[in-house]
């Protein structure tokens, strides 16, 4: 069974600018879900989504931070304009209908505001 | 507010020891407690989990303890391997509708020395 799969690995960008990520979640999971993880700290969620649908965005800086999951498989984050606070790796995860809480991650994006 | 709290950073067992990781929390509303191991440049992976209506629950060398009068659970590795070692994450969720929102602490650097 194929993982969560995210991309880029890293990326490295100045203030200001704007960056996106991109996760394709396991096959079939309907639940995705969005963390940001700063160092030192655990996973805070950004947001989740049920299919195409917004389940909990509460935590997401909806001023610079926006993202979508068309067709309800693959899901785009994008921050613009990035701060300097928004350097951490950006975690996606996934979770099948019966599986409470048992999420499933990808390898994050390494995200570097300079 | 951090409603769930690793407050030993790192701990640091020799191979063959038990290995045991604290996770306190202050919401009485969580009622599902999991644990997620990850290793440096990858994702959390799901360890073991209990419910609340339980007080142990075992995988092989894993044991959890909820100990919900003290609002306190804890992760025991025996015994410990080189292998183990890693950053543990404590999480704790609570249904909200038909949702459910998982909240992570901090995180804990475990070290088994060979």
């Amino acid at each position: 069974e194929a993982g969560v799969a995210q991309s880029p690995r890293y990326k490295i960008i100045e203030k200001r600018q704007s960056v996106a990520f991109w996760c394709n979640p396991i096959s079939g999971h309907a639940t995705l879900y969005w963390y940001q993880q700063i160092l030192g700290q655990g996973p805070k969620l950004l947001i989740q989504f049920q299919n195409n649908g917004v389940v909990d965005d509460s935590q997401l800086p909806k001023d610079r931070f926006s993202a979508e999951r068309l067709k309800g498989v693959d899901s785009t984050l994008k921050i613009q304009p990035a701060k300097l606070e928004d350097s951490a790796v950006y975690l996606c995860a996934s979770r099948s209908a019966g599986g409470r809480e048992k999420l499933f991650f990808g390898s994050g994006t390494q995200l570097s505001v300079l | 507010d951090q409603q769930v709290k690793q407050n030993s950073p790192s701990l640091s067992v020799q191979e063959g020891r038990i290995s045991i990781l604290n996770c306190d929390y202050t919401n009485s509303m969580f009622d599902y407690f999991l644990w997620y191991k990850k290793y440096p440049a990858e994702g959390p992976t799901f360890l073991i989990s209990i419910s609340s209506i339980k007080d142990k629950n075992e995988d092989g060398r894993f044991t959890v303890f909820l100990n919900k009068s003290a609002k306190h659970l804890s992760l025991h590795i025996v015994p410990s391997q080189p292998g183990d070692s890693a950053v543990y994450f404590c999480a704790a969720s609570r249904r909200t509708g038909a949702n459910s929102k998982l909240t992570f602490g901090k995180g804990i650097t475990l070290s088994v020395r060979p």
